[in-house]
């Protein structure tokens, strides 16, 4: 139980497109998914946290009109990289809370890779 | 600001020892603690969740938690180079119902 599914693993993307990740809950709904960056060598970076319907709150510095984020349903929150550059080049991981647990277990999805080139 | 600290490591044991991992926390009123692995290249696992105050046990793993202390630790028994990996200590209290995570301990388990 309590498997969460990122698509895709990896991407390779030209400077100025943009790029969409999902994150899934496949097992459960999820209450809350959190993004996190990680670059090489560095520890997990905690991006924004969204809750199903309602708007995602960013960590400071994070800048929210470039790391879209929807939360549409309780089992699918999306993460749209806009205009990205070479430093938005990193490992963008997602992870949910349970609704029903009540617990502050989070589950984290497999990554994705994204170089922008 | 709510901080986690754990030591960076790399802590190195031969196989078949004793890993022990620590973990100091700010917030004298969290409840929840967990402690993840991450394998270098992917993405964190769940492997023990603490709540109370003592020892939780799960196979080779036990997690201990000393909350007047405000230290969570995690004893890895009979060590084996595939436990090689990155251990990060996380602990609930974060502004947005998040966990907030350590930096994490490199461990490097030598056949």
């Amino acid at each position: 139980g309590a498997v969460v599914s990122q698509h895709p693993s990896w991407v390779i993307c030209k400077s100025g497109t943009s790029v969409k990740i999902e994150c899934r809950s496949l097992d459960f709904q999820a209450t809350t998914m959190f993004w996190y960056r990680q670059f090489p060598k560095q520890s997990l970076m905690l991006m924004a946290t969204s809750n199903e319907g309602s708007k995602a709150t960013y960590e400071q510095g994070v800048e929210k009109d470039k790391f879209l984020i929807n939360h549409a349903s309780l089992t699918l929150s999306t993460l749209t990289v806009t205009s990205a550059h070479p430093e938005d080049s990193s490992f963008y991981i997602c992870s949910a809370r349970e609704r029903t647990s009540g617990s502050y277990e989070q589950f984290f999805g497999p990554g994705t890779r994204l170089t922008v080139l | 600001q709510k901080e986690v600290e754990q030591n960076s490591g790399p802590l190195s044991v031969p196989e078949g020892a004793i890993a022990s991992l620590n973990c100091t926390y700010s917030d004298r009123g969290s409840q929840s603690f967990f402690w993840y692995r991450q394998y270098s290249g992917k993405s964190p696992e769940l492997i023990m969740s603490i709540y109370s105050n003592g020892d939780k046990e799960d196979g080779r793993f036990t997690a201990q938690l000393n909350k007047a202390s405000q230290y969570v630790s995690l004893l890895i028994r009979d060590s084996q180079p595939s436990d090689s990996a990155t251990y990060l200590c996380a602990v609930d209290g974060g502004s947005q119902g998040n966990l907030i995570f350590g930096k994490g301990t490199k461990l490097s388990v030598k056949p």
